[in-house]
């Protein structure tokens, strides 16, 4: 099947590990995306990456750190310098085309104790 | 960057009932989708629709893009239709992400 998946789907963890988030697609898409959602909230985006080896911060970058090694790879990992990291956070990919459609992971729902 | 704004924020129908949500964003767009996420949090998107009008099923969605608003239509209205529906734009160009809406959280009673 093509898709997205990420894992776990949930996850604890203590207040001050660092915590890494796996993504991953096979739908060949070269643009891949983080999000946080918080309870009742919209989207904010953390990072994205257009291309392989190269990505930009989104508008809540601070505590957080991420690589794109392979086109279908986007781990984020959730340092402890992130203040406030319980949420839930979902991975999307996207390709430029004629139809230019956005697609979604399941999410993971991170829990900091 | 393009401002995305939904209304209304909540909306409450019957089973059977008809609803518009709307989706006003502040530029011209390269993009524009309509996305609907589930109570288990899932994001599946219904519709890439940047101008015109397209129908799947019971939902359908008309953009304006002159006018800078998007709407998305959903008829005799189904308990498992509940959910937060999210708009997203973008302005194309070298920043190619999304701007997403707070949405729009519809709650369909049996």
């Amino acid at each position: 099947d093509g898709g997205i998946t990420q894992s776990p789907k949930y996850l604890f963890r203590k207040e001050g590990q660092n915590v890494t988030l796996s993504c991953e697609q096979n739908l060949n898409h070269d643009a891949m995306y983080w999000y946080r959602q918080d309870p009742g909230q919209g989207l904010r985006l953390i990072y994205y990456s257009q291309i392989v080896n190269d990505f930009q911060k989104g508008d809540i970058a601070e505590g957080y750190s991420v690589s794109r090694e392979k086109k279908e790879s986007f781990p984020l990992t959730v340092t402890s310098a992130q203040k406030n990291p319980t949420a839930f956070y979902l991975c999307a990919s996207r390709n430029r085309g004629r139809e230019d459609t956005q697609y979604f992971g399941p999410g993971t729902r991170l829990t900091v104790l | 960057g393009i401002q995305v704004e939904q209304s209304p924020p909540d909306l409450i129908l019957q089973e059977g009932a008809n609803s518009t949500l709307r989706c006003n964003f502040s530029d011209s767009v390269n993009n524009l989708q309509w996305f609907h996420q589930n109570p288990w949090g899932q994001l599946i998107n219904l519709f890439y629709i940047p101008s015109g009008t397209k129908q799947n099923g019971r939902l359908s969605a008309t953009t304006v893009a002159t006018e800078r608003y998007s709407l998305l239509y959903i008829s005799s209205s189904q308990t498992t239709d509940s959910g937060v529906y999210f708009c997203a734009a973008d302005m194309g160009g070298s920043n190619y992400k999304l701007t997403f809406g707070k949405g729009t959280l519809l709650t369909v009673n049996p």
